[in-house]
């Protein structure tokens, strides 16, 4: 059964602080893997996409990085802002529009 | 904006109604996914279609059912509504019928009383 697990749960950090999120599949075939930013009561935005070949990408201050073999992503916050406490989703595609999304990490950030 | 558009923004209905909600994918999109999100849950997804023909199922009841019109834009029909019909719906549309990146609406809120 394919599933994505993300971690931790919820995260509260200082404003200016860095953070990783991450995120465990177990999704096959693999075709992608995405990251969305969801604040509270909106429909989630795109952050980053990457394919089986693509190891890191970056969107600003937000990098995710992919590794296909141990069935890992992470996203990484730099320079955290208040305007970035929402939900982090991580999506996982296995082609025919089929896709997983893991449960999210709340973040909150605080001044 | 990501250029999907969805209607109603909200709707109280009662139980054992029907309701129907609206989304217009972006322009040049065929692609059409619809989602439910319940209070304090992650995105379950429930369907797409691509170009008029249903592509993928995922989670839906036997109670929702939807479809995709000539011109894109497609309608979620949720009947015999229960309490746990309450929550977020979610349209998004994607340029192909492939595992493309999603542009998500801003959700239909419904709400069963």
């Amino acid at each position: 059964k394919n599933q994505v697990e993300q971690s931790p749960q919820s995260l509260i950090i200082l404003e200016g602080k860095n953070c990783t999120l991450q995120c465990n599949y177990t999704v096959s075939p693999f075709s992608n893997l995405r990251w969305y930013k969801q604040d509270t009561g909106r429909g989630p935005v795109s952050l980053t996409i990457m394919t089986f070949s693509e190891n890191t990408k970056s969107n600003g201050r937000y990098t995710a990085t992919l590794d296909a073999d141990t069935k890992q992503s992470s996203l990484h916050i730099t320079a955290s802002q208040l305007s970035d406490s929402a939900s982090y989703i991580c999506v996982v595609s296995a082609g025919a529009g089929k896709s997983t999304f893991g449960d999210g990490t709340t973040l909150t950030v605080k001044p | 904006d990501s250029g999907v558009t969805q209607t109603p923004k909200h709707l109280i209905t009662a139980t054992g109604q029907r309701v129907t909600l609206r989304c217009s994918p972006r322009s040049g999109d065929l692609s059409v996914y619809w989602y439910q999100q319940s209070l304090d849950q992650g995105l379950q997804f429930l369907i797409q279609y691509y170009n008029g023909e249903e592509r993928a199922k995922g989670n839906i009841l036997e109670r929702f059912s939807a479809q995709q019109f000539p011109d894109l834009h497609s309608e979620l029909n949720l009947s015999s509504l229960e309490l746990g019909d309450s929550a977020l719906y979610f349209c998004a549309s994607s340029v192909d019928r492939g595992p493309y990146e999603q542009y998500f609406g801003p959700g239909t809120r419904l709400t069963v009383t």
